[in-house]
C-alpha cells in the first residue's frame, strides 16, 4: 500500500521558474526522502530529511517536512530542462528502513 | 564504484516459463530491496533482506515468487510460472544502514 500522496500528479513549467511537489502522508515517520526518476531508468536518491527536521537545502533544492499535518514539500528552484521526470516521496517508518513510495509527480520543464 | 548491477535489462519470454532476474549491490551494502513498477501499482516493495537473510516478504505477490540473497553480493528473484500480469520494471537497490537506497537501472519484464 502507498504511503505518501504527491500532488500534483503532473506539473508543466517553462524553464526558469520554481516547481512544488507535494507530499502527504498518513503514519508517523523516521525520515522522509525524495527521488527523482528519468524515463526509463532507475530511481536517483536527492534528499533525505529526518522527522525531527523542518527544512533542508541541496543546491537548487529545498525540501520541508511539517510531521503536524504529516506532509512534506519538495521545491525546485530556477528549473532547467534537465529537470524533466518523475519525483516520488518516500516514508519511512518503524524499526528497519523500509521505503513506502508514493505514486510521483511527473514534471515537465520546457525550454 | 559500478553501482548496483541488474541483469538482464531487458527480459520476454512466454506464459508459463520460469524467469529468474539477478542484481549485485553495492560492495559493503548490507541492505538489499527488490521492486516492481507498473502503471497501475506505481513502485511496489516486494522484499527485502538485511545481512542476506530476507526480513519482509508480504509484497511477494503470491508463491510463484520467490527471492534468495546467497551471499552479500548477489541476490536473485525467481518467477515460476510467469504469468501476463508479471509484466513491468523491476528493480533492486541497495543501502547501508539503510538511510539512502541506490536503484539499479531495472530489467523490463515482459510475459506473452
Amino acid at each position: 500500500s502507498q504511503q505518501g500522496e504527491e500532488d500534483p500528479q503532473a506539473l508543466s513549467i517553462q524553464e526558469g521558474e520554481n516547481a512544488t511537489m507535494n507530499c502527504s502522508y498518513k503514519t508517523s515517520i523516521n525520515n522522509l526522502q525524495w527521488y527523482r526518476q528519468n524515463s526509463g531508468r532507475g530511481l536517483v536518491h536527492l534528499i533525505l530529511i529526518r522527522s525531527n527536521e523542518r527544512e533542508k537545502h541541496s543546491g537548487r533544492l529545498r525540501v520541508t517536512l511539517d510531521t503536524s499535518k504529516k506532509s512534506s514539500s519538495l521545491l525546485i528552484t530556477a528549473s532547467r530542462a534537465a529537470d524533466t521526470a518523475s519525483y516520488f516521496c518516500a516514508t519511512v517508518s518503524g524499526g528497519y528502513n523500509k521505503l513506502i513510495f508514493g505514486a510521483g509527480t511527473r514534471l515537465a520543464v520546457h525550454p | 564504484d559500478a553501482g548496483v548491477i541488474q541483469s538482464p535489462r531487458h527480459e520476454v519470454t512466454e506464459m508459463g516459463q520460469e524467469v529468474t532476474l539477478r542484481c549485485k549491490p553495492i560492495s559493503g551494502h548490507n541492505s538489499l530491496f527488490w521492486y516492481r513498477q507498473t502503471m497501475m501499482r506505481g513502485l511496489e516493495l516486494l522484499i527485502y533482506f538485511n545481512n542476506n537473510v530476507p526480513i519482509d516478504d508480504s509484497g511477494m505477490p503470491e508463491d510463484r515468487f520467490s527471492a534468495k540473497m546467497p551471499n552479500a553480493s548477489f541476490s536473485t528473484l525467481k518467477i515460476q510460472p510467469s504469468e501476463p500480469r508479471d509484466s513491468a520494471v523491476y528493480f533492486c537497490a541497495s543501502s547501508l544502514r539503510g538511510d539512502t537506497q541506490y536503484f539499479g537501472p531495472g530489467t523490463r519484464l515482459t510475459v506473452l
